[in-house]
């Protein structure tokens, strides 16, 4: 079955220190990936699409095929950085699929 | 302009009883999905709407569950006989264009309909 791992569901750092959320993928087939976020008391949105390869609020992401990963990564954290992310995929069809989502809390 | 809209926002209901969750999607947009997200989660997909026509239903988890967009806009899920497995966040996100290739377009997420079956 097509999986989107989220390996971490909680991730913890300091204001200004490095970030890396992970995120592998199954389904070869579809090149498009994609980094949904979700704020307190806030709908689920998109942060950023492989396609678009932009930077988005400081936040990057590569596509690497050979490690089937779309890590997202930002260099200095911001505690308003604090929100729930989600990983997902198009397989092709209709169907998109989410990983399970990692909270990220930036401590002051 | 608004977003997408969603109805009830919280409801509570027997086990057993049957349940209709609405969604007003972006005015002018083709695709429409429904994800269901149970707690620690990511959204499910549940099914998917091309203006009316239902082109995907592979993610609904039993015939208790039925979704219908009889008009290309606003769309209803409708859950029989509800059981305590349904407790979720059930989401609708609403897309521009249709999602007929391997590149899809960014979706519009609704705020969600909390159910709770007791």
């Amino acid at each position: 079955a097509q999986r989107v791992t989220q390996p971490e569901k909680l991730l913890s750092v300091f204001k200004g220190a490095p970030v890396e959320l992970k995120c592998n993928y199954s389904y070869s087939g579809s090149p498009e990936l994609f980094w949904y976020v979700q704020y307190s008391r806030q709908r689920l949105q998109l942060l950023l699409r492989h396609i678009s390869r932009e930077s988005i609020k400081g936040f990057t992401a590569d596509l690497n095929k050979g490690e089937t990963s779309f890590h997202l990564k930002k260099p200095f954290a911001q505690e308003e950085d604090s929100a729930m992310y989600y990983c997902a995929q198009p397989t092709g069809g209709f169907k998109t699929i989410f990983g399970a989502g990692t909270r990220l809390f930036v401590k002051a | 302009g608004a977003g997408v809209s969603q109805s009830p926002r919280y409801k509570v209901a027997k086990r057993g009883q049957d349940v209709a969750l609405r969604c007003d999607p972006i005015s002018g947009h083709v695709s429409l999905f429904w994800y269901q997200q149970a707690l620690g989660q990511g959204p499910e997909f549940l099914t998917y709407f091309q203006n009316e026509a239902q082109l995907d239903k592979s993610g609904l988890p039993s015939d208790r569950f039925f979704a219908e967009r009889p008009e290309g806009s606003v769309s209803t899920l409708k859950i029989q006989r509800t059981q305590q497995e349904d407790s979720a966040v059930y989401l609708c996100a609403s897309s521009l264009v249709g999602t007929q290739s391997t590149f899809s377009y960014e979706q519009y997420f609704g705020p969600g309909t909390r159910l709770t079956v007791t």
